[in-house]
């Protein structure tokens, strides 16, 4: 299947800083990418879909200011977590899907980021 | 609002067996449902996509159904392996939108 990577694989920061995370296809153009948020024993939560060129569309309660989103290639997409708490410590995945022109059949994901702040 | 809902949150079974997880939703009438692995730690793993017009669907020992009238996908792993013990998530979208999830379904397979 596609492969999506991640990175950093886990990073821990103090709190006020701002930590960028990197989602890339690596064998396959993505238009869309999406980001998700995952805390202990809950399922993913869609935070914001990303397209390639434009701005993100960010979920209801997702601040796009604290969590800026740069889709710049079609193979790229970053999330940056600005002025980092505690509380937004969590598991940060994104998926790319593997058609374009808008379609989503299967998407694959990243093997994750784990956040912590301090 | 969508919803959706895996029955079990847990489900232990013997090697051998066959393991069968539900997946329901309410409120939404997906183009896609999927299925995924995902092991502590990590991102899921794609394992199946059924489409809403398609009734069932095989790939090795995992077999998915989609119910659009019960609105609800089963899940069935057969000859279950004790490597095959993960969360299991299902997820629904339709064509070009994000993934809702299921909170997920933990297999635990004993030898």
């Amino acid at each position: 299947g596609a492969v999506v990577s991640q990175h950093p694989s886990r990073v821990i920061c103090k709190s006020g800083t701002s930590v960028k995370i990197e989602c890339r296809s690596l064998d396959f153009q993505a238009t869309t990418m999406f980001w998700y948020r995952q805390f202990p024993k809950q399922s993913l939560m869609l935070m914001a879909t990303s397209n390639e060129g434009s701005k993100a569309t960010y979920e209801q309660g997702v601040e796009k200011d604290k969590f800026l989103i740069n889709h710049a290639s079609l193979t790229l997409s970053t999330l940056t977590v600005t002025s980092a708490h505690p509380e937004d410590s969590s598991f940060y995945i994104c998926s790319a899907s593997t058609q374009g022109e808008g379609r989503s059949d299967e998407q694959y994901f990243g093997p994750g980021t784990r956040l912590t702040v301090t | 609002s969508q919803k959706i809902e895996q029955n079990s949150e847990a489900l232990n079974i013997q090697e051998g067996k066959t393991a069968t997880l539900t997946c329901n939703y309410t409120n939404y009438s997906p183009a896609y449902l999927q299925w995924y692995r995902q092991d502590p730690g990590r991102g899921p793993v794609f394992l199946l996509l059924i489409r809403e017009n398609e009734k069932e669907k095989r790939k090795e020992r995992l077999k998915v159904t989609f119910d659009t009238t019960l609105k609800q996908s089963l899940f069935h792993i057969t000859a279950s392996q004790p490597a095959d013990s993960a969360t299991y998530l299902c997820a629904f979208n339709q064509a070009g939108t994000a993934l809702i999830f299921g909170k997920g379904t933990t297999l635990s397979v004993s030898s």
